[in-house]
């Protein structure tokens, strides 16, 4: 079985600051991990994933992650907010068989305060 | 190259009526993906789909609910009777293929309020 954990389901940080979106998972094999971004009465649109390649993996819009295999952690970062980066956020995994199955976290409101 | 297109993106019933959402995914992708999001909680997986063929319904409602993608036309998600606790945002995917690197792309989202 896998999950997700997303640390704070509210975030806020000044334009600017430093963004840093928190994501812990369970995966009992080598695992594949999202980042989406849902705008209001939007869908969900792919920032990044981690594929067993690089760890340190970079996005669109500035998003770049982190994959820590000891700490089973995939936080998302951005140097400098944007009050376009007020969005929900979603960290997601897939693994093993089954592995079109994405498994989403509770997601986490980020608001940018100017 | 037009997106996943779902429709409607409201919809309104009372309990005991069925819904009907619809999903055309992108053009030349033939994995289609239903999720179900719930008020403050992820999304969650219902249905996998493939032209003709429900490849993987492990995450659907054992009653009430149906899906299919006919040969022609979008795929549909049904559901029968609705209940309140059918109230939620319906969000299909698609993809060019079924492992972990091909990207799933999601359409706006069906959102279902029951009354």
């Amino acid at each position: 079985a896998q999950s997700v954990t997303q640390l704070g389901s509210h975030v806020s940080v000044s334009e600017g600051a430093l963004v840093l979106l928190r994501c812990n998972y369970s995966s009992s094999v080598p695992p594949y991990l999202f980042w989406y971004v849902q705008y209001p009465n939007q869908g969900l649109q792919l920032l990044l994933k981690y594929t067993s390649a690089a760890t340190l993996v970079k996005g669109i819009n500035g998003f770049e992650a982190e994959f820590k295999k000891s700490e089973t952690s995939f936080h998302l970062t951005k140097p400098s907010a944007h009050m376009s980066d007020a969005a929900e956020y979603f960290c997601a995994v897939t693994s093993g068989a089954g592995s079109y199955q994405l498994t989403f976290g509770k997601g986490t409101k980020l608001s940018v305060i100017p | 190259n037009a997106g996943v297109m779902q429709n409607p993106r409201h919809l309104v019933r009372r309990r005991g009526q069925e819904a009907r959402l619809r999903c055309s995914p992108m053009k030349g992708h033939s994995h289609v993906y239903w999720y179900r999001q719930l008020p403050e909680e992820g999304l969650k997986f219902m249905v996998y789909l493939q032209k003709e063929n429900i490849i993987d319904e492990s995450g659907m409602p054992k009653e009430r609910f149906s899906a299919e993608f006919p040969k022609e036309g979008p795929s549909i998600l049904r559901i029968q009777q609705v209940v309140r606790g059918d109230s939620a945002a319906y969000f299909c995917a698609s993809s060019s293929g079924d492992r972990p690197t091909d990207t799933q792309y999601f359409g706006p989202g069906t959102r279902l309020t029951v009354l």
